[in-house]
């Protein structure tokens, strides 16, 4: 597609719910990250993808936030048994890992908002 | 590990300029980027400044950088309403063996009329 693409927009669920947010990234685009914003906060690194190699799952909060990317294109980010912390816009980042090429930057989706009752 | 300091707000009046300020401790980045936040939108990339440059002009944007201070600014020029935002500097960082791109805390940019 033209651009990143995130869905659903907004969900809303109940405490000890799993939920399941997808990113659809640039066509091409090898590399995927997931990012966690808070309400007022800056940007958290939740999981980063790159072709074929294992993803980087540094920035996962707890074991119960899990992300594939199935083809080395789409991804699902999941979180079990969500808690009212999780609640945060979760958004989406792919880019052609071209070391020092112009277009080594990332291109964000417009985010998923999260909200736990 | 690295931190990256951000003043959190900044109001300016309309047709002034706006300076952001951004001071990262540690960074191996090729390039270094201003991103726009606006209210309930994702992260839109502003522009970027290749680590080997001191100064970019893009139109009512000048970014410029000071390696040996770590330091990263951007300069936005006759401040509209419509600049009224979330800045946030980022770069790449490679921890370990994997890269990611490390944001700032944000700026947010009130322009009054």
């Amino acid at each position: 597609g033209a651009g990143v693409s995130q869905s659903p927009s907004n969900k809303v669920t109940e405490k000890g719910k799993d939920v399941e947010l997808r990113c659809d990234p640039i066509s091409g685009h090898t590399a995927l990250y997931w990012y966690r914003q808070r309400l007022g906060q800056g940007l958290e690194f939740l999981i980063y993808f790159q072709g074929n190699s294992a993803p980087d799952k540094s920035g996962l909060p707890s074991d119960r936030f899990s992300a594939e990317r199935t083809g080395g294109s789409v991804s699902t980010l999941t979180i079990q048994r969500t808690q009212q912390e999780d609640s945060a816009v979760y958004l989406c980042a792919s880019s052609l890992e071209i070391q020092g090429g112009p277009n080594y930057r990332a291109f964000f989706g417009q985010g998923t908002r999260l909200t736990v009752v | 590990g690295e931190d990256v300091e951000q003043s959190l707000f900044l109001s300016v009046r309309e047709g002034d300029s706006s300076v952001i300020n951004c001071t990262y401790t540690d960074s191996s980045s090729t390039y270094l980027y201003w991103y726009k936040q606006e209210p309930g939108a994702g992260l839109q990339l502003l522009t970027y400044i290749f680590s080997n440059m001191d100064m970019k002009q893009d139109q009512r944007l000048t970014v410029l950088l000071n390696k040996k201070d770590k330091h990263l600014s951007l300069r936005i020029a006759d401040t509209q309403t419509g600049d009224s935002a979330i800045y946030f500097c980022a770069w790449w960082e490679a921890p370990g063996s994997a890269r990611q791109l490390t944001f700032g805390s944000g700026t947010q940019l009130t322009v009054l009329p």
